[in-house]
């Protein structure tokens, strides 16, 4: 069983403060995707990363993917309130055909 | 273009008895995964449907079973409802091949409350 592991858990910051989410696996991904999920709402897809060192940029925030395809980094520059919600990454792996979710991480930005 | 779209939004039941959730993909998708949700966690993978047969299943008992339609839509059943089961099921559509690079398009999800 491929798991993901994503920390922190809880994270409270206030407006323009920068953060990083983490999420680890020992196994190996092909690629790898970030959620924001808001309350009452349905995952959304932020970005895709397929490439090993890979990064992608939307806007305020940095998305890494590890050498090694086993993890990855969410950066988020200036915080906002507007990006309040739980960050989920997910894998996919060998011919599995399904994502593979991290527990995720619940990100409050205090005005 | 509607999106995918999921019903009940919310149901409660009780011990014992059974469930039926519904699930429309996005205009244009083909197959449909189902994830079972709980509080403060991450989606975990039921199972998937494509060409109206079960193509991949995650770790769930055999209570959990579902269907696709000819026009792609699904339904996720749940038997002998336990307390654990209390979660929010999300229907997720795509396009078959593209698991992993394309975009799963996620409904708003079914609350199931189980008593």
């Amino acid at each position: 069983t491929q798991l993901l592991e994503q920390s922190p858990q809880f994270l409270s910051i206030q407006e323009g403060e920068n953060l990083t989410v983490y999420c680890n696996s020992s196994s190996v991904f092909s690629s790898l995707q970030w959620y924001r999920q808001e309350p009452g709402e349905g995952p959304v897809l932020l970005v895709t990363v397929v490439t090993g060192g890979e990064v992608k940029k939307l806007k305020r925030l940095t998305f890494q993917f590890g050498d090694a395809r086993k993890d990855s980094s969410l950066h988020i520059t200036a915080a906002q309130p507007g990006d309040t919600g739980l960050y989920l990454c997910a894998g996919t792996s060998g011919s599995a055909r399904q994502l593979t979710f991290g527990s995720g991480t619940q990100l409050t930005v205090l005005p | 273009d509607a999106g995918v779209t999921q019903s009940p939004t919310h149901l409660i039941k009780t011990r014992g008895q059974q469930v039926t959730l519904r699930c429309s993909p996005k205009s244009g998708h083909d197959t449909v995964s189902w994830y079972q949700q709980a509080l403060g966690q991450g989606p975990q993978f039921i199972f998937q449907y494509y060409e109206e047969e079960e193509r991949q299943r995650g770790n769930f008992p055999d209570r959990f079973s579902g269907h696709q339609f000819p026009n792609y839509s699904s339904e996720l059943n749940v038997n002998a409802l336990l307390l654990g089961d209390s979660a929010l099921y999300l229907c997720a559509s795509s396009l078959a091949g593209q698991e992993g690079t394309g975009e799963l398009f996620f409904g708003e999800g079914s609350r199931l409350t189980v008593l």
